[in-house]
């Protein structure tokens, strides 16, 4: 089985600002990562995903998680927010293999309010 | 990236009724999957289905049921809808990108139940 552990539910910062939103998770097998975000009144939008390789990911809007297996955790960070960045993040895991491998479990979710 | 839609958005209806949430995708997706999300808690699975005719349910005990009789349609139905069912629920569906299933999700509906 797979917990993940949100550390934050909110975290407020001011615009242009950096931010870390951390993620910890637990499993007995190995796990793919994602963080997902949810814009008011919308679902949830992937915003990138660990596989496997560097331990950097990137997305296309400025964040950036790095995977570190012996601290089992995949923190998210951007170094300069925006007042477009407020949403909930979600923290997610998928083991590999196994049973259960098509199922994701989620974080309770990190509220960024970005303030002017 | 997969164009999931949901319907209605929003449903405030009285306790009893039996109510249908509508889920459809457009890209051909043999995985489909509704979760429930409380504020403040995880997304919690509660049914899936791997393509037409095959539905499981997910972790969470849910009183919903669901259908797949065409890969595009995933609806789920309440047919004794209660105040323990207000809740926001989102469908999502699954490609394999960089060999791993990413699940795309539609903007969910926010169910009241008076």
């Amino acid at each position: 089985a797979q917990s993940v552990t949100q550390l934050d539910s909110q975290v407020p910062v001011f615009e242009e600002a950096p931010v870390e939103l951390r993620c910890n998770y637990s499993s007995s097998v190995s796990v793919y990562l994602f963080w997902y975000v949810q814009y008011p009144n919308q679902g949830l939008q992937l915003l990138l995903k660990y596989l496997s390789g560097s331990t950097l990911v990137e997305s296309i809007n400025g964040f950036e998680a790095e995977f570190n297996k012996s601290q089992t955790s995949f923190h998210l960070r951007k170094p300069s927010v925006h007042i477009s960045d407020t949403a909930e993040y979600f923290c997610a895991v998928k083991p590999l293999i196994g049973a259960g491998s098509y199922q994701l479990t989620f974080g309770k979710g990190t509220k960024l309010s970005v303030i002017p | 990236e997969a164009d999931i839609y949901q319907t209605p958005r929003y449903l405030v209806i009285g306790t009893g009724k039996k109510i249908t949430l509508e889920c459809s995708q457009t890209m051909g997706h043999d995985k489909m999957y509704w979760y429930q999300q409380d504020p403040g808690m995880e997304l919690h699975l509660i049914h899936y289905s791997y393509g037409v005719n095959s539905t499981e349910k997910g972790d969470l005990s849910s009183e919903s049921t669901v259908s797949r009789i065409r890969t595009e349609h995933f609806p789920l139905t309440l047919e004794s809808a209660r105040p323990s069912h207000t809740s926001q629920y989102l469908c999502a569906s699954s490609e394999l990108s960089d060999r791993v299933e990413t699940q795309y999700f539609g903007p969910g509906t926010r169910l009241l139940v008076l």
